[in-house]
């Protein structure tokens, strides 16, 4: 069975530029979280959707976005990058907002 | 203020020898307790879970946990540790009054001396 699948896995960026990160759930899962894992630290929680609505939204600046799709996959974006928005960033699925969450292997991006 | 605390960010131990990290956190109603385990470069894996019920909990790859409601702990054990648990360990929390975020403690790196 296919786990969760994050794109691209590694991508370098400029500061200033605009980032789009990509997340496939498990199959049958509708619902789709996005943390932030900066190096050395735990996660940080940035958005949860669930059914295409987003049901939580983690203290993150509103050049944070995310959406879902009718097929569930969802995409993070980010825009005018800086250079602390280096990080790890991690997909979650889960059968709804309140059930077990399985993380991708994230998409490692690096600001220059 | 809510939180989560991990209190040890290094752990050395032998290959073979016992194992315990700590985890304590700090919120009103005791919410649903996690911990997971990130091997470098990877994502993130469950160990094991408490919602309620029994307060020792069994988990994957022989780690098992206990729920102390007295002292806010969550504290991770495995008896004999081998050389793959080495790798990044996480607490983590689901509050009751929230959707359900997980809100992670700061880790916990664990080395294994062959």
């Amino acid at each position: 069975d296919a786990g969760v699948t994050q794109s691209p896995t590694h991508l370098i960026k400029t500061r200033g530029q605009h980032v789009t990160l990509r997340c496939s759930p498990i199959s049958g899962h509708k619902s789709v979280s996005w943390y932030q894992q900066v190096l050395g630290q735990g996660p940080q929680f940035i958005f949860q959707y669930y059914e295409k609505e987003e049901r939580g939204r983690g203290n993150f600046p509103d050049r944070f976005s995310a959406r879902q799709f009718p097929n569930y996959s969802s995409e993070l974006n980010v825009n005018a990058l800086l250079l602390g928005d280096s990080a790890l960033y991690l997909c979650a699925s889960s059968l709804g907002p309140e059930t077990e969450a399985f993380f991708g292997q994230g998409t490692r991006l690096t600001v220059v | 203020a809510q939180s989560v605390t991990q209190p040890d960010i290094h752990i050395t131990v032998s290959e073979g020898a016992s194992l315990e990290l700590r985890c304590n956190y700090s919120y009103g109603a005791t919410p649903y307790l996690f911990w997971y385990v990130q091997s470098p470069g990877q994502g993130l894996q469950l160990l094991l879970k408490y919602f309620s019920g029994d307060t020792l909990v069994q988990g994957i790859k022989g780690f098992e946990a206990e729920f102390k409601r007295s002292q806010s702990s969550f504290n991770l054990r495995k008896p004999s540790v081998h050389w793959s648990d080495a790798a990044e360990y996480f607490c983590a929390v689901v509050p009751m009054d929230s959707s359900y975020k997980l809100i992670f403690g700061s880790g916990t790196r664990l080395l294994v001396r062959p």
